[in-house]
């Protein structure tokens, strides 16, 4: 199913400390996630992406958790810089369905 | 050199207008969409063409139509605008709905 934000969440990190974004998928039968970042005025960046057969992913400050037991998504940005505030979007996939689903989003604000 | 590329950026129409949105993508992807993004940033999937044929149909009203003259191009006409019509609108691509997904800069539409 799709989520419905009433709202969009805020975290707000000191620049220099980790972040940790959650997202909660709605498809058992989710397959390929993905991790988007949205600067204001732009489309959605790709960031990082992991299979279902994967539990977790590195890339360059970025790290992707997955928990397909509980359905869960996270990612970590390491030492979070003023540049890495945007809104974060997990999206969900089931190869060969075409559909991709997106959460909510999340806002990240990094303090200076 | 841009890989999905949607114009107008921004437009600003009356009620009741018609009015259209295009899109290009030079990444030689099978698979574009629509997606529509509120003022909640909740992004939304509207239609996914595939190799010109029309493979998602979300519960759209049918003052939307997509068009798709080749696999490079998707288009969205909107007839008879309403006020609920203005957000983001953003154009994507991916190979055979797998992988990543691939954002244009998106086209503001306010409807006044």
């Amino acid at each position: 199913g799709e989520s419905v934000g009433l709202h969009l969440p805020t975290l707000s990190v000191q620049e220099g400390d980790n972040s940790i974004i959650n997202c909660a998928y709605s498809n058992s039968a989710s397959d390929y996630f993905i991790w988007y970042k949205q600067e204001s005025g732009k489309g959605p960046q790709f960031i990082i992406d992991i299979r279902s057969n994967m539990d977790k992913r590195q890339g360059q400050r970025v790290t992707v958790l997955l928990n397909k037991t509980v359905k869960h998504l996270s990612l970590q940005i390491a030492a979070t810089q003023p540049g890495d505030s945007a809104v974060y979007f997990c999206a969900e996939n089931i190869q060969g369905t075409y559909k991709y689903i997106f959460g909510t989003g999340t806002r990240l604000k990094v303090l200076a | 050199d841009t890989a999905v590329s949607q114009t107008p950026k921004y437009l600003v129409t009356q009620m009741g207008n018609d009015k259209s949105i295009k899109c290009e993508q030079n990444l030689g992807h099978d698979t574009m969409y629509w997606y529509k993004q509120d003022s909640k940033k909740f992004l939304k999937i509207m239609f996914s063409y595939n190799n010109k044929e029309l493979i998602i149909n979300e519960t759209v009203p049918n003052r939307f139509s997509p068009k798709s003259p080749d696999k490079a191009h998707l288009n969205l006409h909107i007839n008879s605008l309403e006020l609920g019509d203005s957000a983001v609108y953003f154009c994507a691509s991916s190979q055979s709905g797998t992988g990543e997904l691939f954002f244009g800069e998106g086209s503001r539409l306010t409807v006044l």
